[in-house]
């Protein structure tokens, strides 16, 4: 059955690293894959889209990659800041056409000053 | 900046009794969506819905379920008996031409 997981539950880094954090799915074929910001008791925020004919996007401090082969992606934030801290969540289009989103379990972030 | 917005921000309701949450998706998306998200679990997609008509709608969405939009502006999920296990949080979200999907604030149901 089709399955998408995020690497880990939470993530503790120091400010000023690199954040990374991974997205993997199993019995997909996604034409793109999206980023979303969660807080706490609010509603996710798009960040990032990437399709599946680009290797990576970039906005401002954010990286998204792609690889279809190894069903993954990373998203990557730069310089990171106690301000980025929350959980970030993968999602796939399951049929490609926009009607149906399946998101992972997210990643919560935390950015230690 | 244009935003989707949910009422109430949050819903205490009997088990049993029906309950109608109410979205105000942004003025020119065309594609709209409920999801839910029970505490501290991920969020699971319930139904699109596009040109006044059900698109898709996941194994959650049973009889119980139902949405509407009833005028021009207004998106409704209306769950007629609710249960114990409806207790989540109830988001709402628009599409326009891209497939950025910009979700509201959500409303906290809590059945009892």
């Amino acid at each position: 059955s089709q399955k998408i997981e995020q690497n880990s539950e939470a993530l503790n880094i120091q400010e000023g690293k690199t954040a990374t954090l991974t997205c993997n799915y199993t019995n997909y074929s996604p034409a793109y894959l999206q980023w979303y910001r969660q807080d706490p008791g609010r509603g996710p925020v798009f960040l990032l889209l990437i399709r599946e004919n680009e290797k990576e996007k970039r906005k401002e401090r954010l990286k998204v990659t792609f690889d279809t082969t190894l069903k993954q992606s990373l998203f990557h934030i730069t310089a990171s800041q106690p301000a980025d801290s929350a959980t970030y969540l993968c999602a796939l289009d399951l049929y490609n056409y926009g009607q149906n989103f399946v998101f992972g379990p997210g990643t919560r972030l935390s950015v230690l000053p | 900046e244009p935003e989707v917005t949910q009422t109430p921000s949050h819903q205490v309701t009997q088990m049993g009794q029906e309950v109608i949450l109410r979205c105000v998706p942004i003025s020119n998306h065309l594609y709209f969506y409920w999801y839910r998200q029970i505490l501290g679990q991920k969020v699971e997609f319930l139904v699109s819905f596009y040109n006044n008509e059900i698109s898709e709608k996941s194994e959650i969405f049973d009889d119980q379920f139902s949405v509407e939009r009833p005028d021009g502006s207004n998106f409704t999920l209306k769950i007629r008996s609710t249960k114990l296990e409806d207790s989540a949080m109830y988001f709402c979200a628009s599409r326009g031409t891209t497939d950025e999907q910009y979700f509201g604030p959500g409303t906290r149901l809590t059945v009892t």
